[in-house]
């Protein structure tokens, strides 16, 4: 069955660190870029990071840009992303998402909450 | 960042009738190598974002044939001919031209 996993989310204080995991199975994980997308509390969609299929390739968005590391291990079908310096702000729900080049991202996973509070 | 901009922010519609978003990126989506990087998500009530369209036009595997999309350069639109219960949620443009990939504010959809 095609699909993307994610876990790690859960309760952390600002300023603490968090790492998420999303699990591949389905489909040749290490043929395709990946991207986190987050969504905060009724709000909309916040692109995070991309990997390229071989982690030559990263960006981050401003927001997250020397806080988050974005990583995967192509031999696990995983992908990573640590997050550090955590902030009130980045409480949202985390996705991964596959990234086919041109098509979008094509495929979710089901989400994991991260909540930023003392 | 490319500034993505949708219109209206929340739609009702009765069933079996048409619908329509619009959605106005602040630069040209349109690449040197002739692919305009545009879509449409829908995100159904406690579900995860589906891809609808790609590449302004062309429907995901799966998607009905009652939504379309058009546009170019920095003008599109996603239409559905004839709004069914299922299409319920919230409906996102975003271009993935340049990074950050930027998202529209996002359009509700009700039924009436």
């Amino acid at each position: 069955q095609v699909q993307l996993v994610e876990s790690g989310g859960g309760l952390v204080k600002p300023g603490g660190s968090l790492r998420l995991s999303c699990a591949a199975s389905g489909f040749t994980f290490s043929d395709y870029y990946m991207s986190w997308i987050r969504q905060a509390p009724g709000k909309g969609l916040e692109w995070v990071s991309y990997i390229s299929s071989s982690d030559s390739t990263i960006y981050y968005a401003d927001s997250v840009k020397g806080r988050f590391t974005i990583s995967r291990d192509n031999a696990k079908n995983s992908l990573y992303l640590q997050m550090n310096s955590l902030r009130a702000e980045d409480t949202a729900i985390y996705y991964c998402a596959r990234d086919p080049e041109g098509t979008g991202l094509d495929l979710w996973g089901q989400g994991t909450l991260v909540t930023v509070s003392s | 960042d490319i500034v993505m901009t949708q219109t209206p922010l929340s739609l009702s519609v009765t069933p079996g009738q048409p619908a329509s978003i619009s959605c106005r990126s602040s630069q040209s989506l349109l690449h040197d190598d002739g692919t305009t990087y545009f879509y449409w998500y829908l995100q159904k009530p406690g579900q995860s974002p589906q891809l609808l369209i790609y590449e302004v036009s062309s429907r995901f595997s799966g998607v009905p044939d009652r939504f379309s999309g058009s546009g170019s350069g920095t003008d599109f639109t996603l239409k559905i001919s004839r709004v069914e219960a299922e299409d319920v949620g919230v409906y996102y443009c975003m271009q993935g031209i340049d990074v950050p990939y930027t998202f529209g504010q996002g359009t509700k959809l009700e039924i009436k």
